[in-house]
């Protein structure tokens, strides 16, 4: 069955600081994997994927993800936050053998203080 | 494209009362989804379809049912409304192809009283 794991449920980082949101995953196959954010009153918008190929994925806003196989992991990253990066963001998973369904991670909010 | 549309955004219903949720996309997908979002649950796929006709269950589809009579609609009916169900509902959709993204709803925000 697959699975996405958000250890946390918030992470607070200071604007100009790099940061990085953790997301762990479980699949039967390889999978593809997914980052959203979710601004407040505003459904999701998809910020990266990964699908094969290099392990460091570029998106959008400046965010990246690093995909790690041997420690099923696909976390997201930016050199430097800003305020407007705090949002709620979501990690996805979705079986490449084609399934149709896609499992959400519960949602790490992340906190940039000026 | 108007991308993925929602209909109403907000919606109190009394306990025992029926609704229904509308989801528009104008992308031409296969694929069309609803969630619910409940706070520090993340998303939970109610029901799903991969085509005009076809629809099946997700993890939480109790006290839900839904029909895709076009490719473009995929509502969602509440029959008999509890408090549980008070949520924010998200349709989306994606393309045929699991290499592809799904495109979000703004959600419906429904308060069962």
């Amino acid at each position: 069955a697959q699975s996405v794991a958000q250890p946390e449920d918030q992470v607070n980082v200071a604007e100009g600081n790099p940061l990085t949101v953790k997301c762990t995953y479980s699949v039967s196959g390889n999978p593809y994997l997914f980052w959203y954010v979710q601004y407040p009153n505003r459904g999701l918008q998809f910020l990266l994927k990964y699908i094969t190929g290099d392990n460091l994925v570029k998106g959008s806003y400046g965010f990246e993800a690093e995909f790690n196989k041997s420690q099923t992991s696909f976390h997201l990253k930016k050199p430097s936050a800003l305020v407007s990066d705090s949002a709620l963001y979501f990690c996805a998973v979705r079986d490449q053998t084609g399934g149709f369904k896609t499992i959400f991670g519960a949602g790490t909010r992340l906190f940039v203080k000026a | 494209n108007a991308g993925v549309t929602q209909t109403p955004k907000f919606h109190i219903l009394k306990i025992g009362q029926s609704m229904t949720l509308q989801c528009t996309q104008d992308m031409n997908h296969n694929y069309m989804y609803w969630y619910r979002q409940d706070p520090g649950m993340g998303l939970k796929l109610i029901y799903y379809s991969v085509g005009a006709g076809i629809t099946d269950k997700g993890e939480v589809p109790n006290g839900y049912n839904v029909s895709r009579s076009t490719t473009e609609d995929f509502p969602l009916r509440l029959e008999l409304a509890a408090p549980s169900q008070t949520s924010v509902y998200f349709c989306a959709s994606r393309a045929t192809g699991a290499i592809e993204t799904q495109y979000f709803g703004p959600g419906t925000r429904l308060l069962v009283l």
